[in-house]
């Protein structure tokens, strides 16, 4: 079966515009969570939603926002972007909350100039 | 809060075994994974411990202590492949559940 799917792979954006990134999760997989990786600093943690609501969320600033659908795709929106969010962003998809191994998209890259 | 720490590099020669630790604090402590990273990909998951004790996946182990906070994943019979960066996460119950990533060790097998 498919994998998790991350729309678009790759992202320019100018500092002060928002964008918008898309998850798909495999298929039946109903928990959805995203990383923020950059160099050196690992994986993260954005936020995990389940069942269309959002159950965590790391910290940080509320430009970072996202959601989840009824058919389990996630989106995350980051609004006036800074140069610092320039970054690979990971989304990993779970049956639910309680399963422990997620899986990885390839991630979205996104670069702010 | 949650923290866990990793050595940032190791260094193996082929055929030899390594050994990754995790120390991690964490207030809803649920499970320690592991994930593997090459340049370039995405994290893919390696093993999981919810209790204490080994667990054997082929050339890969990982192992968890509760009591000491403290984990290791161990790769035996090192291959050029297995050159990628290492993660431990941990699982929080607390507050709704999230998986914390440490930093990464990156792993460099030479021939």
């Amino acid at each position: 079966k498919a994998g998790v799917t991350q729309t678009p792979r790759y992202l320019i954006k100018t500092r002060g515009q928002q964008v918008t990134l898309s998850c798909s999760p495999i298929s039946g997989h109903r928990s959805v969570s995203w990383y923020q990786q950059t160099p050196g600093q690992g994986l993260q943690f954005l936020f995990e939603y389940f069942s269309e609501t959002q159950r965590n969320k790391g910290n940080f600033p509320g430009r970072f926002s996202g959601r989840q659908f009824s058919n389990s795709r996630s989106e995350m929106n980051v609004s006036t972007l800074e140069l610092g969010d320039s970054a690979l962003y990971l989304c990993a998809s779970s049956l639910d909350p309680s399963n422990t191994e997620a899986f990885f998209g390839q991630g979205t890259r996104l670069t702010v100039v | 809060g949650q923290s866990l720490e990793q050595p940032s590099e190791v260094t193996a020669v082929e055929g030899a075994i390594v050994q990754i630790n995790c120390t991690y604090q964490t207030s809803g402590f649920y499970g320690l994974s592991w994930y593997q990273q090459h340049d370039g990909g995405a994290p893919t998951f390696l093993s999981y411990n919810g209790l204490d004790g080994l667990e054997e996946t082929g050339r890969f182990s990982s192992f968890l202590s509760r009591s000491d906070s403290y984990g290791y994943l161990l790769l035996q019979e090192l291959q050029m492949k297995d050159s990628a960066s290492y993660f431990c996460a941990v699982r929080d119950g607390g507050g709704g559940f999230k998986t914390i990533f440490g930093a990464g060790t990156r792993l460099f097998v030479k021939a």
